[in-house]
């Protein structure tokens, strides 16, 4: 079975900042890891899939990369509409999330 | 434009049974995978179950293999999960999902519907 490990947990930045949010699995899952958005009180949003692909809609402030076993979702610079949780899943799995905050 | 609207959520009590439903929309249903996922309170997102499209295959997290059962009924566009001997592990939100590509991105949620289990 697949461990999805995101880093940081928290991540508290500024609008306007970049973010850098990190999902490991523990073996490689080729390019098939998707990143899903969500917001308090609201049902997860896609972002991106297959590890580069941004979802229909999607800013293009929001990019991914990695392959394997190391994944990146990057915000390039942080509107206030960015303060969320931010998950990846592979198949089945998903990691714990990543919470970014305002700092 | 793509709707998934779930119902059937509510209080019931250990041991209890609750069907959900999710109506669907806006595309062609019977040619989705479609799942479940749940989200406990403050906790993160697990996936549940999933069917494909024509209800021929289904799959299961196994802390609910052989309580739970999904279905669908494609002349209805609709998306069910029965769910039986409830456990207070069972409450969450739950999420109905559209399926796309051969691993399991979810590309359209619901907006949920919770379940309390809870005497």
């Amino acid at each position: 079975e697949i461990v999805l490990t995101q880093s940081p947990a928290t991540l508290s930045l500024s609008p306007g900042e970049g973010a850098t949010l990190s999902c490991r699995a523990s073996q490689s899952v080729s390019s098939h890891l998707d990143w899903y958005q969500q917001k308090p009180g609201q049902a997860p949003r896609l972002l991106i899939y297959d590890a580069f692909n941004r979802a229909t809609g999607i800013p293009a402030r929001f990019s991914g990369s990695g392959s394997g076993t190391d994944f990146t979702l990057t915000i390039s610079s942080l509107e206030p509409e960015d303060f969320a949780v931010y998950y990846c899943q592979y198949s089945i799995t998903f990691g714990p999330g990543t919470k970014v905050d305002i700092k | 434009e793509v709707q998934l609207v779930e119902s059937g959520g509510g209080l019931v009590q250990p041991g209890g049974s609750l069907r959900l439903s999710c109506t669907a929309s806006g595309f062609t249903f019977s040619k989705y995978w479609m799942s479940w996922v749940r989200q406990a309170p403050g906790k993160g997102l697990e996936w549940v179950a999933n069917i494909e499209g024509d209800g021929s295959k289904t799959n299961y997290v196994g802390s609910v293999r052989g309580r739970f059962s999904i279905s669908r009924d494609n002349a209805r566009n609709s998306l069910s999960l029965q769910m039986n001997s409830l456990r207070a592990e069972d409450t969450a939100v739950y999420y109905c999902t559209r399926v796309s590509g051969a691993y399991d991105t979810s590309e359209y949620w619901g907006q949920g519907t919770l379940v309390t289990v809870s005497s």
